[in-house]
């Protein structure tokens, strides 16, 4: 079994749709959570760290739900701009500092 | 901003050459990291580093060496280039050790394609 696990899609969605990406993870120790977004052959960068409490960052939601190990980030109203790969990120409780990465999930917003 | 140099965007090399990627940070992090990203495999870790001459294996280290001599620079080594080698290359920093989301986050270079013929 995969450390992080999402689905990779492709998801093809239309601009102003709403759209919701899931990731799980198998370390419950796990203790930091991200959101990162790569455009096509660019590096990855930031999007959101994920809260216990859930965030919310303009058009953007993250949810972490530690009992099922499970992280969500929901995109209201797309944009052409948010196509992109979004990876899902969660760090190695027995080794701090390191970052374990899922494969990603493409997104492509059409007109 | 925190700031993640690469030598080359793009480096075509020969089957065992030799090859250096550089890396620099220019935040004063303490760890440094090398990856690898190739299509259907994700990003892999190859290795890192959490101080000066300090290095630590990743996931696939086998075939490739680092060095930290000072802490705003990590060098990547392939000592003998194979086309297996052939891949997207980046470099990412971050904060320290101690845990929380903000001494964690990894900021990534602009990435290194190498072709190796």
């Amino acid at each position: 079994r995969k450390e992080v696990e999402q689905d990779p899609g492709p998801f093809n969605v239309p601009e102003g749709a709403t759209v919701a990406f899931n990731c799980t993870y198998s370390n419950s120790a796990s203790q930091s959570f991200f959101w990162y977004r790569q455009d096509c052959r660019k590096e990855p960068k930031l999007l959101m760290s994920v809260y216990s409490s859930g965030n919310e960052d303009g058009r953007f939601t993250a949810q972490l739900n530690r009992a099922s190990q499970y992280i969500s980030l929901l995109i209201r109203d797309s944009k052409l701009s948010d196509s992109a790969t979004y990876l899902c990120v969660v760090n190695d409780y027995n080794q701090g500092g390191k970052l374990i990465f899922g494969q990603g999930t493409e997104l492509s917003v059409k007109p | 901003d925190v700031k993640v140099t690469q030598s080359s965007r793009y480096l075509v090399k020969r089957t065992g050459e030799k090859v250096f990627l550089e890396c620099v940070q220019d935040m004063d992090h303490e760890n440094m990291f090398w990856y690898r990203q190739d299509p259907g495999l994700g990003l892999r870790l190859i290795y890192f580093s959490y101080d000066v001459k300090m290095k630590e294996k990743g996931d696939i280290p086998e075939g490739y060496s680092v060095s930290r001599e000072k802490k705003e620079r990590f060098s990547l080594i392939l000592e003998s280039a194979s086309t297996n080698q052939t891949s997207m290359y980046l470099c990412a920093s971050s904060l320290s050790t101690l845990g929380g989301a903000r001494q964690e986050t990894q900021y990534f270079g602009p990435g290194t394609r190498l072709l190796v013929l």
